[in-house]
């Protein structure tokens, strides 16, 4: 059975610090998404990561993915208070009837002024 | 606009009567999935479709029926709601590449469904 972690599950940090969300997952897989969801709302896509050492940026965050290690980092620079979200990171699971996505339990990230 | 359409965002219902939550996308996606959202549990996988005609169970199937007659819609449906599926239910939907078992474009969530048995 995948499983998929997350940690923090919870990162209050100060407008202007720089944070690194961490998702680790317990079997191969080569493809990893990164989701972000505001209070009351639904996941809006953030990164797609398709291969062992993937990295992308968008603005203040910056994806990257190890698949050796299992690992995906979602780096936050010089935060600001629009960043505030719940994020989520998703692997995919391959099976022979259709792929599969699991989810990790999300990180609730609240950027203080 | 491209989106995928859930209906109703609010429910509440009682244990036992039947329920459908619709859930349209026009971005002529093949692939379309249900998801729960509970505190401290994620997204959990209830249902997915790979085409028309073409289902299959998730991670936390009971309970719960889906169809796909159409590429556009994906309708979930509780024959005989308990208080456990009181949750945030999500409809979602993607592209799948040329492989037979994988994609690779990331999913477009619905609005959500807040379902509430009583």
């Amino acid at each position: 059975e995948l499983k998929v972690e997350q940690n923090p599950l919870f990162l209050s940090m100060q407008e202007g610090k720089n944070y690194t969300i961490y998702c680790n997952y317990s079997t191969t897989s080569d493809r990893l998404y990164w989701y972000r969801q505001d209070p009351g709302k639904s996941l809006e896509s953030l990164f797609v990561l398709l291969s062992n050492g993937a990295v992308k940026q968008e603005g203040r965050l910056m994806a990257s993915l190890d698949t050796k290690a299992r690992l995906s980092t979602l780096h936050i620079t010089a935060a600001v208070h629009d960043l505030s979200a719940t994020y989520f990171c998703a692997v995919d699971r391959p099976e022979t009837s259709g792929s599969r996505l699991t989810f990790g339990e999300g990180t609730q990230l609240t950027v203080n002024p | 606009e491209a989106q995928v359409t859930q209906n109703p965002r609010y429910l509440i219902t009682v244990t036992g009567k039947k329920l459908t939550v619709t859930c349209s996308q026009n971005m002529n996606h093949e692939y379309m999935s249900w998801y729960r959202q509970d505190p401290g549990l994620g997204l959990r996988q209830i249902y997915y479709s790979m085409n028309v005609e073409v289902t299959d169970k998730g991670d936390v199937p009971e309970g719960y029926k889906v169809s796909r007659k159409e590429k556009r819609n994906f309708p979930l449906i509780l024959e005989s709601p308990s208080p456990n599926q009181t949750s945030l239910y999500f409809c979602a939907s993607s592209f799948r590449d040329g492989r037979l078992s994988s994609y690779n474009s990331p999913l477009h969530f619905g609005n959500g469904t807040r379902l509430t048995v009583t």
